[in-house]
Formats: C-alpha cells, sequence, structure tokens
C-alpha cells in the first residue's frame, strides 16, 4: 500500500510547457517535502511546506500544500530541459527525518 | 548533498555474502537515517540513528540487516547473507538536528548501488 501517491508516474513534454505533479494521501501530514533526483545521484531537497494552504515558490516551481495536510501539488512554469529528473514527495508525522516517499514523477523536457 | 559521503558507490555481491555499506554524516551532523530504493519504488525508511544509539528501526527487515553508528566513524549498514531481493540502492541521510523541519534539512548522500548476483 501506497500511503503517499503521486501521479503521473511519467511525463515527457516539450521545452516552454507548463505541468503539475500531485501528490496524495489519506493521512495528515504534519508537513511535506519535495525533492529532486537525478540520475545516479542522492534526493536533494527542494522545500519544505509546513501549514495547511501554504504555497512556496522557488524560481518556476510552484509548491502548495492542501488545506487538510493531505496533499501537495509541484506546478512547473516554462519548463526547461534543465528540469528533467525525477521528483519525489516525502510526508512527515512529525519531526525527524523518517519521511514516507511517494513513488515518484519522472519529468522529461525535451528542447 | 555533496557532505553526506557514501562508500562504496557500487557493490557487487554474490548469494549468501555480507555486504557493508558506509555513511559518513556532514560535519557537525549527529543524526543519521538509511534509507532503501529499489526500481521504479520510492525510497523506503529504514532505520534512524544517533551516535551509538538506534532510534527507530521500524523499517529494518527482522532478520540480516543491522546497521550502527559508532562513536568514532561512520554509520554501517549491515547485509548478511544477501539475497537477490537486497539488490536496491541505499541511500543515507543526515541531519544536524532532530528537528530537520526546523532549523535542519535533511542532507542526502549519493547512494550506494548493491547488486547481488
Amino acid at each position: 500500500t501506497q500511503l503517499l501517491e503521486q501521479s503521473p508516474q511519467f511525463l515527457s513534454i516539450q521545452e516552454g510547457e507548463n505541468l503539475t505533479v500531485y501528490c496524495n494521501s489519506s493521512s495528515v501530514f504534519s508537513s511535506l517535502q519535495w525533492y529532486r533526483q537525478e540520475p545516479g545521484e542522492g534526493p536533494v531537497l527542494l522545500v519544505t511546506v509546513v501549514t495547511g494552504g501554504e504555497v512556496k515558490k522557488l524560481k518556476r516551481l510552484t509548491f502548495q500544500f492542501g488545506d487538510a495536510r493531505k496533499d501537495s501539488s509541484l506546478h512547473i512554469t516554462a519548463a526547461q530541459p534543465g528540469d528533467t529528473g525525477l521528483y519525489l514527495c516525502a510526508g512527515a508525522r512529525g519531526q525527524g527525518g523518517k519521511l514516507i516517499f511517494g513513488q515518484g514523477t519522472e519529468l522529461s523536457v525535451k528542447p | 548533498n555533496a557532505g553526506v559521503m557514501q562508500n562504496p558507490r557500487h557493490l557487487v555481491r554474490r548469494r549468501g555474502q555480507e555486504a557493508r555499506l558506509r555513511c559518513s554524516p556532514m560535519k557537525g551532523h549527529s543524526h543519521v537515517y538509511w534509507y532503501r530504493q529499489l526500481p521504479e519504488e520510492g525510497l523506503k525508511f529504514m532505520v534512524y540513528l544517533q551516535k551509538e544509539n538506534i532510534i527507530d528501526e521500524s523499517g529494518m527487515p527482522k532478520e540480516r540487516f543491522s546497521a550502527e553508528f559508532p562513536k568514532e566513524g561512520p554509520s554501517i549498514l549491515r547485509i548478511q547473507q544477501v539475497v537477490r531481493g537486497d539488490s536496491a540502492a541505499y541511500f543515507c541521510a543526515s541531519s544536524k538536528t532532530r528537528d530537520t523541519l526546523g532549523t535542519g534539512e535533511l542532507f542526502f548522500g549519493e547512494g550506494s548501488r548493491l547488486t547481488v548476483l
């Protein structure tokens, strides 16, 4: 049973397009993090959202935490080939680094 | 994540052999976490350690797997009598405090990829 469901699992788009990745759960999390992982590398933290309804922006990336703290979304505007990678959401039920990860969204941005 | 050092990056073992994976956390970090990533799956938590203590091992298989974080030296994840199903990428992460959501972040290493023949 996957506690955190990410969709889509695979996404291939052209440079300049917009996209949204979703991370859904029936469970409440105290916070949610988004990571980006490149082949052969470890995940790198992009953002942490803590408050229900919170929106954070990181250049062309916009992250939102659902009001009920059960879901989150990542929106990328005008995607670029450098955005290619595996995007992972991870939920925490308290403090500490014990995270529950989604299965990931493999994004490919073609020039 | 460059500060968390894992070795070896790649390890090949035959069924029944032992695998030892090492993790040196970032300087000043005393909290270490091990995660396993199987193909087309997300990372799964295995164990959380502080110096000389196992804090949470709820994600560790009951048999063949053990972890330690001694007072001196790296954290070690040990897999005895490996089987093909142990083939995966094993990631170590470290944090400065238990509160990774407040002042700290969770920094991941580049992983150790175990292949069991």
